[in-house]
């Protein structure tokens, strides 16, 4: 059981570029989540999936994109990286059941925009 | 809406001191309330979570806090600082009738002086 994985661990970009940040979880967990981390500022949810075939925006969705294909990955997309992107990803899944369940995280991904 | 207050973005203590962690919420409908911690460089981990069993939760490594409703505050504890305990904090809100977005607080780091 790995839980929730995320790769790249490390990635540097230059403006412009386009990449997927990899999340899977072997939980059979239906919601799964990204986020962004930045100083001072905990964690912003950018999108969130309460199932396969479903996605919907959280608080900072600009810039990003997600699919839900299966129910155990779910990929993050930057459409055309721009510096203020640069941040520390973590990808969470939880049971779907109720609000009792805490969420559980990936290692991140650490991202530089140049 | 939701919202999360953690009332220091940095505390320190001497190691054998007593940690208090504050945290106060703000939520429309009963809330789920949990504490993660994040050691420099890693995910996130789960503490505790309250989930209106109990008002008193005990987590791992010796921390506790306490759901306390007329003061909408859910202060983390622990009697006596250890080393190891020197991480970022984070106090984070799920409503029960709304659980597919998470709130997280900006987060406390906390310091253990030897």
């Amino acid at each position: 059981n790995a839980g929730v994985t995320q790769t790249p661990k490390f990635q540097v970009l230059k403006t412009g570029q386009s990449m997927t940040l990899q999340c899977a979880q072997d939980m059979n967990h239906e919601y799964m989540s990204w986020y962004r981390q930045d100083p001072g500022m905990g964690l912003r949810l950018i999108h969130y999936s309460v199932g396969a075939g479903i996605t919907d925006q959280g608080e900072v969705p600009n810039g990003y994109n997600v699919s839900r294909s299966t129910t155990e990955d779910f990929p993050l997309r930057l459409l055309s990286a721009a510096p203020s992107q640069t941040s520390v990803y973590f990808c969470a899944s939880s049971p779907r059941q109720g609000a009792y369940n805490e969420q559980f995280f990936g290692p991140g991904t650490r991202l530089t925009v140049l | 809406a939701q919202s999360v207050t953690q009332l220091d973005s940095h505390v320190s203590v001497s190691e054998g001191t007593p940690v208090l962690l504050r945290c106060n919420y703000s939520s429309s409908y009963s809330p789920s309330l949990f504490w993660y911690v994040q050691h420099p460089n890693k995910g996130l981990q789960l503490l505790l979570k309250y989930t209106s069993a109990a008002t008193l939760v005990k987590g791992i490594n010796g921390f506790e806090a306490e759901f306390k409703k007329s003061e909408t505050s859910f202060h983390l504890t622990k009697p006596s600082a250890h080393m190891s305990d020197a991480a970022e904090y984070f106090c984070v809100v799920r409503t029960k009738t709304s659980y597919d977005k998470v709130i997280f607080g900006p987060g406390t780091s906390l310091s253990v002086i030897p």
